[in-house]
């Protein structure tokens, strides 16, 4: 099965800085890599995701790129904003299962 | 468009209580789960079911049961509570597209146990 290891756990930016999130996978056949973002209080939600017949994939100000090669992929956040505050979860199939196997987490302050 | 619906929001138990959490889901999805969610920490998964009919242990199954009633609705249980087991708990229902799973969770349910 996939093992996905996430850093870093906390990651405090001023506001209008960049962010990086990156994970490793294990499983070489994994091919689809979705991120997700908890705000406080609130559910997991889907933001963005990576397919493996690409590097790179945009949307305004957040992209995820992928590195099969040496088996991570990141989440950048540009001109980040208090509202970009929350707990980032990256993740990747279990390629010998029917589910997702989720990072630990990182959590993002955005200080004003 | 509901998506995953879990009820109660909110429950206190008290410690060897019961109590069942109800998930539905109207996205027609195969997949359903259930996690649960310390404070500040990850999702641990307790038990999920691939298809209607199934149900498998996750990474922390012990003091749960689970039911896939039907496609829409996946319960969890505790059968005996302990103050361990104080969490948010959050279903989820996925739907697979070729190369992986979309998950969408529910509001979640807070469960104190004293």
């Amino acid at each position: 099965g996939e093992n996905v290891e996430q850093h870093p756990s906390t990651l405090s930016v001023q506001e209008g800085d960049s962010a990086v999130i990156k994970c490793t996978y294990s499983d070489s056949a994994s091919n689809y890599f979705p991120w997700y973002k908890q705000e406080l209080g609130k559910r997991p939600q889907l933001i963005i995701d990576i397919r493996s017949n690409v590097g790179e994939k945009k949307d305004q100000r957040i992209a995820v790129t992928l590195n099969k090669t040496a088996k991570h992929f990141s989440l950048h956040i540009t001109e980040t904003q208090p509202e970009d505050s929350a707990v980032y979860f990256c993740a990747g199939p279990d390629t010998g299962g029917f589910k997702t196997i989720f990072g630990a987490g990182t959590r993002l302050f955005v200080k004003a | 468009n509901a998506g995953v619906t879990q009820t109660p929001k909110f429950q206190v138990l008290k410690t060897g209580q019961s109590m069942t959490l109800q998930c539905a889901q109207d996205m027609n999805h195969n997949s359903m789960y259930w996690y649960r969610q310390d404070p500040g920490m990850g999702l641990r998964l307790i038990y999920y079911s691939a298809s209607e009919g199934t149900t498998d242990k996750g990474e922390v199954p012990n003091g749960y049961n689970v039911s896939r009633l039907n496609k829409r609705e996946f319960s969890l249980r505790l059968e005996s509570a302990a103050p361990s087991q104080t969490s948010v708990y959050f279903c989820a229902s996925s739907s697979y597209h070729g190369q992986g799973y979309d998950y969408t969770f529910g509001s979640g349910t807070r469960l104190t146990v004293v």
